[in-house]
């Protein structure tokens, strides 16, 4: 199972885009990248996921480079509301106790 | 469409206590799990199910035990409460069959152990 590593911390402006990279260079050809986000104590919500290809939806952007060693995740224009911490995770299709939270970014959106 | 529902909420328990935390979901999802995360750190897995009626170990199982019979519900129960785990614990299910295995969460039990 792929190790993820992330920054620990990120802060952003109000309205303007957050970019949080991912490196996950021992992704296997069949795992998925997933984000998720925390905000505060709250469980844990599902952003976007991909294999390949760049991935878009109504939260947010997922660029995958080529090689499939790094990936950011994109939010277009950064609420107040986005304040939380992301989690990037590299894991299989099924079998999704193979999926393992790291401590992720903690973003700070500030005014 | 409440996704995945779980009680209590807060619980505080004295040591040696026993307790069960519920973890009910209506999106008829095969796959349940129970995670905990203590402070500043990630999600670990404790216990996992395929569908009803099974179960299976995850990272950190010992002082755990779990129970699936019934497919919308999965159970985490702690025969002798210790404060090591005192934690939050959260529960969440996925669809669990083809393609992306995208997982849903509960709001959390938070359980202080004394």
């Amino acid at each position: 199972d792929a190790k993820t590593t992330q920054p620990p911390s990120m802060d952003c402006a109000e309205g303007r885009a957050a970019n949080l990279p991912c490196n996950h260079s021992t992704i296997s050809g069949n795992e998925y990248v997933y984000w998720y986000r925390q905000i505060h104590s709250q469980g844990p919500q599902y952003i976007i996921h991909g294999l390949k290809n760049n991935e878009t939806n109504e939260m947010a952007s997922l660029i995958i480079t080529e090689d499939r060693k790094s990936s950011t995740l994109i939010l277009p224009h950064a609420t107040l509301r986005d304040t939380a911490v992301y989690y990037c995770i590299a894991g299989p299709a099924y079998n999704t106790d193979k999926l393992i939270f790291g401590t992720g970014t903690r973003l700070q959106v500030f005014p | 469409n409440a996704g995945v529902t779980q009680t209590p909420k807060f619980r505080v328990l004295k040591t040696g206590q026993s307790m069960t935390l519920l973890c009910a979901q209506d999106m008829n999802h095969e796959y349940m799990y129970w995670y905990r995360q203590d402070p500043g750190m990630g999600l670990r897995l404790i216990h996992y199910s395929v569908g009803e009626g099974t179960t299976a170990k995850g990272e950190v199982p010992d002082g755990y035990n779990v129970s699936r019979l019934k497919k919308q519900n999965f159970l985490l129960g702690l025969e002798s409460a210790a404060p090591s785990q005192t934690s939050v614990y959260f529960c969440a299910s996925s669809y669990g069959q083809s393609g992306a295995n995208v997982l849903t969460f509960g709001a959390g039990s938070r359980l202080t152990v004394l």
